[in-house]
C-alpha cells in the first residue's frame, strides 16, 4: 500500500536556525512529491515538488527539499527559519488511478520558530 | 493570483441533516476533487471529478455523499444525512490537468460540526 510517513508531530526551532521537517514515503514506480503548506484559517499551500533530476528542489518562500531515494525520504529544509514559516506542513504523494490522480496525505507536523 | 474558494468557512448541523458545501475552483481548471482531515488525522482524498461525473472515489464516499458542477463556476459537495462522525475540515481542490507531476490548487476549508 502506498503511505507517506511523517514522524514528528511538531518541530520546534529557534529564528535564524536551519530547519528540516521529515518525511518518508512508501510507493511502487517513481514517487511524484509535494509539500504543502497551511497557515491558520488557509488552505494547503502548494511549497514545491520532485518529479525526476536534480534530487535537491527549490520551493516557494525559501523551502527546498532533499529527495533520497535509498532512504525513500523527502525531507523539508529551510537554511535560516523565520517566525512567520510557523504553520502546519504536509507532505503528499501522488498516485494515479483510473485516469486521474489524488495525493496520499502524511500526518503533517505543526513547525513552531521561537524568537 | 486566482485561488480556490470554498463557502461556507463554517457549518453547523444537526445529525441527519443535508449539508451541502459549495467550491468554486480556479476558473480554467477541469478537474477537481474533495478531501477531508477530521480533527487531529490526516487529509484523505474522497473524490475526484473530471468531465461531469466522477473519475474516482474512495471507501469512504458512499451513498450518502455526492457532488455537482451545477453551473461553469460552483463544484458542490452534499452529504444527504449527516452523521457525527461526518465531522471534519473538507477541502476542495482543483488542477487543470490530469498529469499526476502537477500540483493541485486547495481552498481553505470548510468546516463541518455535526451535533
Amino acid at each position: 500500500a502506498q503511505s507517506v510517513a511523517q514522524p514528528e508531530d511538531q518541530v520546534n526551532v529557534a529564528e535564524g536556525n536551519p530547519l528540516t521537517v521529515k518525511c518518508t514515503y512508501s510507493v511502487s514506480g517513481n514517487p511524484y512529491l509535494f509539500w504543502y503548506v497551511q497557515y491558520p484559517n488557509r488552505g494547503l499551500q502548494f511549497l514545491l515538488k520532485y518529479i525526476t533530476g536534480d534530487n535537491l528542489v527549490k520551493g516557494s518562500y525559501g523551502f527546498e527539499a532533499e529527495f533520497n531515494k535509498s532512504q525513500t525520504s523527502f525531507h523539508l529544509k529551510k537554511p535560516s527559519a523565520l517566525v512567520s514559516d510557523s504553520a502546519l506542513y504536509f507532505c503528499a504523494v501522488s498516485r494515479t488511478t483510473s485516469g486521474t490522480y489524488k495525493y496520499i496525505f502524511g500526518t503533517g507536523t505543526r513547525l513552531k520558530v521561537l524568537a | 493570483e486566482p485561488e480556490v474558494t470554498q463557502t461556507p468557512s463554517h457549518q453547523v448541523t444537526q445529525m441527519g441533516q443535508e449539508v451541502i458545501l459549495r467550491c468554486v475552483p480556479i476558473s480554467n481548471h477541469l478537474y477537481f476533487y474533495w478531501y477531508r482531515q477530521i480533527l487531529g488525522q490526516k487529509v484523505e482524498f474522497l473524490v475526484s471529478f473530471y468531465n461531469n461525473e466522477i473519475s474516482e472515489k474512495s471507501e469512504i464516499f458512499d451513498d450518502q455523499f455526492s457532488v455537482e458542477r451545477p453551473d461553469g463556476s460552483n463544484f458542490t459537495l452534499k452529504i444527504r444525512s449527516t452523521k457525527l462522525e461526518d465531522s471534519a475540515m473538507y477541502f476542495c481542490a482543483s488542477s487543470s490537468d490530469r498529469e499526476s507531476y502537477n500540483e493541485q490548487f486547495f481552498g481553505p476549508g470548510t468546516r463541518l460540526t455535526v451535533l
